[in-house]
C-alpha cells in the first residue's frame, strides 16, 4: 500500500514566519505534487515534480517554493506565510507511466496563519 | 465552462437507495479517469479508476462516455459509511494536468 506521510497534521504559525511543510512517499514514486484544499474552491495545485530537482508550477505558485533534494521527500515552503495562506494542504505522489496512474495523498497539514 | 463538472448536491438519501452522480469534462484529449471519495476533513482516497469499458467494484459501478465527455458513479444498496464527498477526477494526457471537479455531497440516513 502507499503511503505518503506529512509531517504535521495540525500548524499554527504567524504572519512573516517562514514554513516549511515535509511530505515523504514510500512507493518510489517519481512524481509528487503539493495542493491546497479551500471551502467552495476545491483541490488548487501549488507545484508539482517529476524528478530530483525539478519543480513545475502549478495554478497558485505565488508566495510558495518547493525542494525535491531526494526522490522520495518533497518540501513545500511559505517564504513569508500569510493569514490567505490558511489552509489545508495536501501532498500527493503517483507513478509515471503511459497512462497517468492515480493520484496518493497524505492526511493533509491544516495550516492556521495568525 | 469549468474543465471538469459536478453536481455540488448535497445528495440525502435512505439507506438501501440507489444514487447516481455525475461530472462532464471539457477536454475530449483527456486520457484518465478517476474517482475519489472525502471524508470530512480527511484527504481524498481513491475509490475506483473508470475504464472505457466501465468497471464494477462491489456495489459502486463506473461509466465512461467519451462522446459525450461525462463519467458517471452508481451506488446500490447505499449505506451510512458511504455518507461522504465523491471527487470526479479527470488527468489530460501525456503530462500532469490533473483536473479535481469540486466534489458531491452525499449523505446517507438511516
Amino acid at each position: 500500500d502507499v503511503k505518503v506521510t506529512q509531517s504535521s497534521r495540525y500548524l499554527v504559525k504567524r504572519t512573516g514566519e517562514k514554513v516549511f511543510l515535509e511530505c515523504v512517499q514510500d512507493m518510489d514514486h517519481e512524481n509528487m505534487f503539493w495542493y491546497r484544499q479551500d471551502p467552495g474552491l476545491g483541490l488548487r495545485l501549488i507545484y508539482f515534480s517529476y524528478d530530483v530537482k525539478m519543480k513545475e508550477k502549478g495554478d497558485i505558485p505565488e508566495g510558495y517554493s518547493v525542494s525535491r533534494e531526494k526522490k522520495e521527500r518533497f518540501s513545500l515552503i511559505l517564504e513569508s506565510a500569510s493569514t490567505n495562506q490558511t489552509s489545508m494542504y495536501l501532498c500527493a505522489s503517483s507513478s509515471s507511466g503511459p497512462v497517468n496512474s492515480p493520484l496518493h495523498f497524505g492526511n493533509g497539514t491544516r495550516l492556521t496563519v495568525t | 465552462r469549468k474543465e471538469v463538472e459536478q453536481d455540488p448536491g448535497p445528495f440525502n438519501v435512505p439507506e438501501g437507495a440507489t444514487v447516481a452522480f455525475n461530472c462532464t469534462y471539457s477536454n475530449s484529449a483527456s486520457q484518465s479517469f478517476f474517482w475519489y471519495r472525502q471524508d470530512c476533513r480527511k484527504e481524498p482516497k481513491l475509490l475506483m479508476s473508470v475504464y472505457s469499458s466501465g468497471n464494477e467494484d462491489g456495489r459502486f459501478t463506473a461509466q465512461l462516455n467519451r462522446a459525450s465527455q461525462y463519467i458517471s458513479l452508481l451506488i446500490r444498496d447505499s449505506k451510512l459509511s458511504d455518507s461522504a464527498t465523491y471527487l470526479c477526477v479527470v488527468n489530460d494526457g501525456g503530462g500532469f494536468k490533473t483536473i479535481f471537479g469540486a466534489g458531491t455531497r452525499l449523505f446517507v440516513k438511516a
